[in-house]
């Protein structure tokens, strides 16, 4: 069966400082790979998806980036944290096999900065 | 564009009755998706149910189904013999074939609390 793990769980920065959030998946090959960032009380904001290894599309113009070093690995970064960066950050992957295209979604990642 | 619209921030239920949460879409494509998550407040988005906008039968998944009427533009989720674990935020989302791309599009989300 497929898994996705995120990492850290949670993390809190100071502005300016650099970021480096990791997802990996199991269990399955060429996933698309999604990154979303939910504000307190709010829906998820597609931020950049991925069909394969170095191709990543950007939804939402800010200062954060990602990239996707291998099939199943996908990282979000930013080289300085500004206080709207603040949010919960769910990692998501598909299959293009599966009829619905269904999105699985990790355990996400709490971040604070400060 | 896609647009999802949730118009209940919040439901009570008690345990064991049934529940409909609202979901109304707008698009202009003529092959979409529809998905209902649910998120626990551990944080995690838990994939509930599925509606493809060619599927002539309504989905059911065990205690969820989905009532899908298309010429209303309505996928309303709903939940039989509510449990205490039902608790939860519940997100409607929808994903579009005809130029969307990868996207999902989210709703706001409604609030359900499942009471004694």
């Amino acid at each position: 069966s497929q898994t996705i793990h995120q990492w850290p769980a949670t993390l809190v920065q100071p502005v300016g400082s650099p970021l480096s959030l990791e997802c990996t998946v199991e269990g399955t090959s060429n996933p698309n790979l999604y990154w979303y960032r939910q504000a307190a009380g709010r829906g998820l904001q597609l931020l950049f998806y991925s069909v394969g290894i170095g191709q990543i599309s950007s939804e939402v113009p800010q200062n954060l980036s990602a990239s996707r070093p291998q099939d199943r690995q996908f990282i979000l970064s930013s080289k300085k944290l500004l206080l709207s960066d603040s949010g919960f950050y769910l990692c998501a992957w598909s299959n293009e096999g599966q009829k619905s295209d269904t999105q699985y979604f990790g355990p996400g990642t709490r971040l604070t900065v400060l | 564009a896609q647009k999802i619209t949730q118009t209940q921030p919040g439901m009570f239920v008690q345990e064991k009755e049934a529940v409909t949460l609202d979901c109304t879409y707008d698009t202009s494509d003529q092959s979409y998706g529809l998905f209902w998550y649910k998120q626990p407040s551990s944080g995690e988005m838990i994939f509930l149910i599925y509606q493809g906008s060619y599927d002539e039968q309504n989905a059911t998944e065990g205690r969820y189904s989905l009532n899908f009427q298309k010429a209303r533009k309505s996928a309303n989720l709903v939940i039989s013999a509510s449990q205490l674990g039902d608790s939860a935020m519940y997100f409607c989302a929808m994903r579009a074939w005809g130029g969307g791309g990868n996207k999902l599009t989210f709703g706001t989300g409604t609030q359900l609390k499942v009471e004694l």
